[in-house]
């Protein structure tokens, strides 16, 4: 597809079990960012990716988050040990080029988790 | 620390009526970048225009305009002659990294819903 893919689209899970969410960004984007939204409240950052690495996980909430991007392209964001305070919209979004002054945020529709 | 504050939690208005939407942001930068994007019911954010901290000039784009006042820290959003179409959650967000442009914070959001 065009746009930026995320599956899946919604997750039921109990807590305490893992889970990996994935996206796939536009083909050629080189910039990936993972937002975390609650119900109510805006995106919020977690990760950002430039190619294959990291460059600003300072948003990622604790070490049970974790995030890869190994092949520059598809990225899958994992949480280890649920909790009830996970569930949220995870919002994937790729740019073409990471600085505000050129890229144009595209986002995903969001993978939807649910811990009970 | 960067915040951005949309007061209005959620605006009604009738078909063809125009509507304002607030935003007021709080940065210690004197460089930073603005942003609006909608939230449709699908959930994927949609971009709806950038604009960096020198630049005051206001925006038009068909029924939108922009009014950014960097005296008073706001950038507000009129949509002229409301649509049903227009019914979704608007975001205002705030870029102080001009490298990683693209890492926002947004406020909570302002749900509009336009009735026919």
């Amino acid at each position: 597809g065009a746009g930026v893919s995320q599956t899946p689209s919604n997750k039921v899970t109990e807590k305490g079990k893992y889970v990996e969410l994935r996206c796939d960004p536009i083909s050629g984007h080189t910039a990936l960012y993972w937002y975390r939204q609650s119900l109510g409240q805006g995106p919020e950052f977690l990760i950002y990716f430039q190619g294959t690495g990291a460059a600003d996980d300072s948003g990622l909430p604790n070490d049970r988050f974790f995030a890869v991007r190994p092949e520059g392209s598809v990225s899958t964001l994992k949480i280890q040990r649920t909790e009830r305070g996970d569930s949220a919209v995870y919002l994937c979004a790729s740019s073409l080029s990471p600085s505000a002054t050129t890229g144009e945020l595209f986002f995903g529709e969001g993978s939807r988790l649910t811990v009970l | 620390a960067q915040k951005v504050t949309q007061a209005q939690t959620e605006i009604s208005v009738v078909e063809k009526e125009d509507v304002t939407l607030d935003c007021v942001y709080e940065t210690r930068d004197t460089t930073y970048y603005l942003f609006w994007y909608k939230q449709p019911p699908s959930g994927e954010l949609v971009f709806l225009i950038r604009r960096n901290s020198f630049d005051e000039q206001n925006e038009i784009s068909g029924r939108y305009s922009w009014n950014f006042q960097k005296s008073t820290s706001s950038f507000n959003f009129t949509i002229t002659a409301s649509q049903v179409v227009d019914s979704a959650v608007y975001f205002c967000a705030l870029s102080e990294n001009m490298e990683y442009g693209n890492k926002l914070v947004f406020g909570a959001g302002t749900i509009l819903r336009v009735k026919s």
